[in-house]
């Protein structure tokens, strides 16, 4: 059973537009929810988080958007530049207990 | 370089075969996370130990096991392994047992002929 699920598996963006990736969930019990970054053999890399008591979250280029009421959230990266290029995770907590990962999506910026 | 250390890098074997990873966390992170990637899945949680206990259990398999020892660093244990269990398999860390940031090792990955 996905509890977190990405939907595209892909996506491809010019460079300097706004990459935009989704994820839903479906257990209201998650409370937090953080987006990775990886790239080929590497290990994921934590991004951005965002808690459950806020629905917007911003650092530099990334913003990750969080609508409770749709189990939804979104990473926004503006703009997208070539080595934002890599698999991005979605993953979900209820309360740091297990963190449910999502399929990854790949990003692919075009200069 | 996440400070989190795993090892092997790439082990082949055959199936019915028992192999071991081995994962060193950060410097002072307690909390060691296993994870299991096969092809075109996401990152599934196999089991969690915070200061040499284990805490959560995810969907890990009888024929896996993991201990993590008086040191921090954790072991995982897979026996009688079977095609299906070819796949990189992370190590993350945390400070704390409900820290809201994993830190990810490179992965070992594992094939199974």
């Amino acid at each position: 059973d996905q509890q977190v699920k990405q939907n595209s598996p892909s996506l491809s963006v010019q460079e300097g537009r706004i990459s935009i990736l989704n994820c839903d969930y479906t257990n209201s019990m998650f409370d937090y929810f953080l987006w990775y970054k990886k790239y080929p053999a590497e290990g994921p890399t934590f991004l951005i988080s965002i808690s459950s008591i806020k629905d917007k979250n911003e650092d530099g280029r990334f913003t990750v958007f969080l609508n409770k009421s749709a189990k939804h959230l979104s990473l926004h990266i503006v703009p997208s530049q070539p080595g934002d290029s890599a698999v991005y995770f979605c993953a979900a907590t209820p309360q740091g207990r297990q963190f449910y990962f999502g399929t990854g999506t790949s990003l692919t910026v075009i200069p | 370089d996440s400070g989190v250390t795993q090892t092997p890098k790439h082990l082949i074997t055959a199936t019915g075969q028992r192999v071991t990873l081995r994962c060193s966390p950060r410097s002072g992170d307690l909390s060691v996370y296993w994870y299991q990637q096969s092809l075109d899945q996401g990152l599934q949680f196999l089991i969690q130990y915070y200061n040499g206990e284990e805490r959560a259990k995810g969907n890990i398999l009888e024929r896996f096991s993991a201990q993590q020892f008086p040191d921090l660093h954790s072991e995982l244990n897979l026996s009688s392994l079977e095609l299906g269990d070819s796949a990189l398999y992370f190590c993350a860390s945390s400070v704390e047992a409900s820290s809201g940031e994993l830190f990810f090792g490179e992965g070992s990955r594992l094939t199974v002929l």
